[in-house]
């Protein structure tokens, strides 16, 4: 089946530093997300990208859907304590009520 | 944002016993929902897919006699785990997703605790 690969596994950051993480995959997918799951509680959903190309921000997140629409990447500028957690991408093939499949994450530590 | 509100938030019981896990949507409906489990240090791990009103899909591998699944109600799905064991222990997590291409939005997962 289709699988995520998502990369960097880990981070370990100083307060303030920007972080950068992404995903590919070998199959095109028409919708990416990006969640973050911070211990014992469900993901939270950070920013949805629906067109290849499509560049979106939230706050001081910024995530991109790749051209070949294969990939997608996620920039926390100026990281702060709270970013710890565990990121996810998740792909679509088509959207909405499809089931997502998911990348393994990744873990990022903010030293304060 | 659409909120999926999950119960219990924990469970603890002794082996042979059921469990039902609910799942509402409180702000949308939700025509399908999700369930997936999660073991510690992983990623999400499809168990079904919920269809209001229909049976649910199972991925492979998942023992639809063990892993229950009910969606009578545009907002409420629930998972039973039926006769569960200690291998059973998990966090347990839903999603919902509404009906107009929306993506999908999670609960706050159910840990559950098998003696």
């Amino acid at each position: 089946g289709q699988q995520l690969n998502q990369s960097p596994q880990s981070m370990f950051i100083q307060e303030g530093e920007d972080v950068s993480m992404n995903c590919t995959s070998s199959s095109i997918f028409n919708t990416w997300l990006w969640y973050k799951q911070d211990p014992g509680e469900g993901p939270v959903l950070l920013i949805a990208l629906y067109k290849a190309g499509e560049l979106t921000s939230n706050g001081r997140l910024t995530a991109q859907f790749g051209i070949t629409r294969k990939d997608s990447f996620l920039n926390i500028s100026a990281s702060i304590p709270s970013d710890v957690g565990i990121y996810f991408c998740a792909g679509q093939l088509r959207g909405g009520s499809e089931k997502l499949v998911f990348g393994k994450g990744t873990k990022l530590t903010v030293n304060p | 944002g659409a909120v999926v509100s999950q119960h219990p938030s924990w469970v603890i019981c002794k082996s042979g016993t059921s469990v039902k896990i609910e799942c509402r949507s409180l702000d949308f409906q939700a025509t399908t929902m999700f369930w997936y489990r999660q073991f510690p240090k992983q990623s999400l791990m499809l168990m079904a897919t919920s269809n209001e009103g229909s049976k649910a899909t199972y991925e492979q591998g998942v023992e639809k006699d063990k892993f229950l699944i009910n969606h009578a109600s545009l907002t409420l799905s629930t998972l039973t785990v039926t006769s569960a064991h200690p291998e059973d222990s998990s966090f347990y997590i839903c999603s919902g997703s509404r009906v107009n291409n929306q993506p999908q939005h999670f609960g706050d997962g159910t840990r559950l605790s098998i003696l």
